[in-house]
């Protein structure tokens, strides 16, 4: 069956230091990855895009790998602060572009 | 530029009655989402519009969902009749028309609890 598997755990990290996530997926074959963020009580919010024929794609303090071998995604975090605090949800394209499949999310919390 | 808008923000009814929420997209925007999220998941995809066109609607429960899209502008997404287990938050997306990819806008989405 097709699953997306993230950090079930929240992460809890000192500010300052790399958070990394991880987006698992098995049985898809995704054109591209997406990221997006998530305060509660709030909509997701777009983070990074990366394709399936790039590696690595990086936006100011944020950086997003993609392994289409180990059907895996590293988001990366450098120099975390307390405001990066939130839920981050990966999201695959399935079956056509513009369609979304999403992850549950994983929590980070980010301590001072 | 205004963002993706729903209403309402929260809604509270009982079993059994029905109920409705309303999106209006980015202007442009021609490709259009509802997604339901229980607590602690992630977004589930419950229909996606072309403009007026529903070319997705795999996972809507079409025994008590339906949704419309008129003028491929606003959306409606209607529960009739509503259970305990639809208690959720519906969020509404849009997105540009594109052949490839795009980064999918959300609203605030609305918080449904049914009692």
């Amino acid at each position: 069956s097709q699953k997306i598997e993230q950090n079930s755990e929240a992460l809890n990290i000192q500010e300052g230091k790399t958070a990394t996530l991880t987006c698992n997926y098995t049985n898809y074959s995704p054109a591209y990855l997406q990221w997006y963020r998530q305060d509660p009580g709030r909509g997701p919010v777009f983070l990074l895009l990366i394709r399936e024929n790039e590696k690595e794609k990086r936006k100011e303090r944020l950086k997003v790998t993609f392994d289409t071998t180990l059907k895996q995604s590293l988001f990366h975090i450098t120099a975390s602060q307390p405001a990066d605090s939130a839920t981050y949800l990966c999201a695959l394209e399935s079956g056509g572009y513009n369609k979304l499949i999403f992850g549950a999310g994983t929590r980070l919390a980010v301590h001072p | 530029e205004a963002g993706v808008v729903q209403s309402p923000r929260y809604k509270i009814i009982e079993k059994k009655q029905p109920v409705a929420f309303w999106c209006n997209p980015i202007s442009g925007h021609n490709t259009l989402y509802w997604y339901r999220q229980n607590l602690g998941q992630g977004p589930e995809l419950l229909i996606r519009y072309e403009n007026e066109e529903a070319v997705d609607d795999s996972q809507l429960p079409k025994d008590r969902f339906s949704a419309e899209r008129l003028k491929g502008v606003d959306s409606t997404l209607k529960i009739q009749p509503a259970e305990l287990g639809d208690s959720a938050v519906y969020l509404c997306a849009s997105s540009l028309p594109s052949p490839t990819a795009d980064e999918a806008f959300f609203g605030q989405g609305t918080r449904l609890t049914v009692v």
